[in-house]
């Protein structure tokens, strides 16, 4: 495996269900990141992960809890979630923080929310 | 707070010809870096050019240029001899220099879709 991976790449949820999406980085990276990406809108920073350590929580709803127990995965727990979080979600990891460092991003989880 | 205009949601192109795709930035930082990524169909988004504020010079990339104005904050990608492979959204993006907080983090455009017709 090389670059970054997530998983599921599709997933369909009830309202009421409790899910996680799962984001692995093969690159050594120490920065990770979680985006939202919805039809005609910008992408939305969500999450920003430095050696494991929030530095960026974009007012995010509470539904959405990330988790990262090491440099190379981190995680999306989604609970109660509501249609309109119906998106792509995109997981990017970078060498470092800085803007010198390229993101680079996985193929996404489509996520939709009945 | 800065933005990342891109007034062009869709463009078609003829294979082997030249596309500009137009992007507006407002910011009023001087040290910051632009950035054009693309993102195929069901594929993963990838940096296509990068371009450093205080470089006069225009990034290049084999096929691929920008038109860098920073006193008119302008920022357009040229793709020249398209190919069917560069069919794709194209997302323009900002991000301040040397931060490694909140002002560090990547801001997008809308994208514009392009099209390749063979």
């Amino acid at each position: 495996e090389t670059g970054v991976t997530q998983t599921p790449r599709h997933l369909v949820m009830g309202m009421t269900n409790k899910k996680s999406l799962k984001c692995e980085q093969h690159l050594g990276h120490n920065a990770m990141y979680w985006y939202k990406q919805s039809a005609k809108k910008p992408l939305e920073l969500m999450f920003v992960y430095n050696f494991k350590e929030q530095t960026e929580n974009n007012s995010v709803p509470s539904r959405f809890s990330p988790e990262c127990p090491n440099s190379s995965h981190l995680f999306l727990h989604l609970h109660t979630l509501q249609p309109e979080d119906s998106a792509l979600y995109l997981c990017a990891s970078s060498l470092g923080g800085l803007a010198t460092y390229e993101q680079f991003f996985g193929p996404g989880t489509r996520l939709t929310v009945l | 707070a800065q933005t990342v205009t891109q007034s062009q949601p869709e463009m078609s192109v003829q294979e082997a010809e030249t596309v500009t795709l137009s992007c507006t930035y407002d910011t009023s930082e001087s040290d910051y870096y632009l950035f054009w990524y693309k993102q195929p169909p069901s594929r993963q988004m990838i940096l296509v050019i990068r371009q450093e504020a205080y470089k006069q010079q225009n990034a290049t990339e084999n096929r691929f240029s920008v038109n860098f104005q920073k006193a008119a904050k302008s920022f357009s990608l040229k793709i020249s001899d398209s190919q069917l492979g560069d069919a794709a959204m194209y997302f323009c993006a900002y991000r301040l220099s040397n931060y490694g907080g909140s002002q560090g983090n990547l801001i997008f455009g809308k994208g514009t879709k392009l099209s390749v017709k063979p």
